[in-house]
């Protein structure tokens, strides 16, 4: 059974240009979260979506950040117009629909750096 | 709100030493307690978890106990070897809540 798989594990954007990051959960896993880390801090959580749902996105910033998690393929967080700020690393995990809700597996990671 | 605290790191030990990263947490409710390790690179992964007061988790030798009293996790290992090097995150999730609440990470550093 694969990991929660994250592409690509490093990105590099200019100011201005949009980013998107790509999370395919375990399968099985219809629940995504997005976590970001900036530089020598703890994660923090950005948005927990399920199937075509966003079901908490307490922790997005209110411009510029989007996600969605559609019927069909991966989970998206796209940053548009992308400021120095943005550099972070991003994780995504996910859990089972039923039972062991506790826990969520995470990801590698994309690592973005805003030039 | 819900927050952790973990002691500042970095940690760094010889091989064979006894290890304590301490974790404490302010949670208005029940919350469910994780440790979290990442090693260079890569994702976080679970070490190990306790559910409700006095619940130890273990896991490859790694011990914490739910501690309502003193609202801490506190990471313990007798013995830590080179591969141990890491960071380590302590983290609560809320009884009814789903998403994790991490603490800001204590790099550890084993010598051999």
């Amino acid at each position: 059974n694969a990991g929660v798989m994250q592409n690509p594990r490093h990105l590099v954007r200019r100011r201005g240009q949009e980013a998107r990051l790509r999370c395919s959960p375990m399968k099985g896993h219809s629940h995504v979260y997005w976590y970001r880390q900036l530089p020598e801090e703890g994660l923090k959580f950005m948005v927990y979506l399920q199937k075509e749902n966003i079901i908490d996105e307490s922790g997005m910033p209110k411009e510029r950040f989007s996600a969605e998690f559609p019927k069909e393929g991966p989970s998206i967080l796209r940053i548009q117009q992308v400021v120095r700020g943005d550099s972070a690393a991003y994780f995504c995990a996910s859990s089972p629909q039923v039972s062991s809700y506790n826990e969520q597996f995470f990801g590698p990671g994309t690592r973005l750096t805003v030039l | 709100g819900n927050s952790v605290t973990q002691m500042e790191g970095p940690v760094t030990l010889s091989e064979e030493a006894f290890l304590t990263i301490n974790c404490t947490y302010t949670a208005t409710g029940y919350p469910s307690l994780f440790w979290y390790v990442q090693y260079p690179g890569e994702g976080l992964q679970l070490l190990l978890k306790a559910t409700k007061a006095d619940d130890k988790g273990s896991n490859k030798g790694f011990e914490a106990t739910y501690r309502k009293e003193t609202t801490s996790f506190h990471l313990e290992k007798g013995s830590v070897q080179v591969s141990d090097s890491a960071v380590y995150f302590c983290a609560l999730r809320m009884e009814y809540g789903n998403k994790l609440v991490f603490g800001a990470g204590t790099i550890l550093r084993v010598k051999s």
